[in-house]
């Protein structure tokens, strides 16, 4: 069955670290790779998606992922992070069949000065 | 290019009460999902449809929940009578028919209700 698992439920970070959210996912076939973010009273807004070529993708506000199939995992990275990237970043497996999709419980990022 | 709009943005009400939530996906998306997103959760699939059409509703707790696209286009989400464990922010998202490899889906900024 297709899951998606985020280890941290929370992160905290200072202004200017680096980042690194983790995403493992389970899925039979070659997977359809996303990560969101959600800003508080927000809804889901796309940071980058993995559907084949090359394993490193670079998505909005400097985010990059790589995927790497022999560890099941979908890692979203930052290298300085910014006090607008407070949020909570959710990662989420699309499934051939139906389009749907299956997301992680997200992690939720705090930025201190 | 306009989003997916969602309204109300916020709604309190009492449990027992019915409400209703409205979508517009973006234009020419013909799929549109409906998800549930419980506080410290993962949105959840509560239906799909395509076009006017029923594609996934298994998890449409359909004794309270409603949901309809009569003209293709825009939906109504529905709950009556509603119970305190439905409070969430209930997302609407769109994206274009998928025939063979997965299309990426757009999210309006969600409703959030409060079942007092």
């Amino acid at each position: 069955a297709q899951s998606v698992t985020q280890p941290d439920i929370h992160i905290t970070v200072s202004e200017g670290a680096s980042l690194e959210l983790r995403c493992n996912y389970s899925y039979g076939a070659t997977p359809y790779l996303f990560w969101y973010v959600q800003s508080p009273g927000q809804g889901l807004q796309l940071l980058l998606k993995y559907f084949s070529g090359d394993t490193l993708v670079q998505g909005i506000k400097g985010f990059e992922a790589e995927f790497k199939r022999s560890q099941s995992s979908f890692n979203l990275r930052k290298p300085s992070v910014h006090w607008s990237d407070a949020a909570e970043y959710f990662c989420a497996v699309g499934a051939t069949a139906g389009n749907q999709f299956y997301f992680g419980t997200g992690t939720s990022l705090t930025v201190i000065p | 290019e306009a989003g997916v709009a969602q309204s109300p943005r916020y709604k309190i009400i009492e449990k027992r009460q019915s409400v209703a939530f409205w979508c517009n996906p973006i234009s020419g998306h013909a799929t549109l999902y409906w998800y549930q997103q419980i506080l410290g959760q993962g949105p959840k699939l509560l239906i799909q449809f395509q076009n006017n059409g029923v594609v996934d509703d298994s998890q449409l707790p359909k004794d309270r929940f409603s949901a309809e696209r009569l003209k293709g286009v825009d939906s109504t989400l529905k709950i009556q009578p509603a119970k305190l464990e439905d409070s969430a922010v209930y997302l609407c998202a769109s994206s274009l028919v998928s025939d063979y490899q997965v299309e990426t889906q757009y999210f309006g900024p969600g409703t959030r209700l409060l079942v007092l």
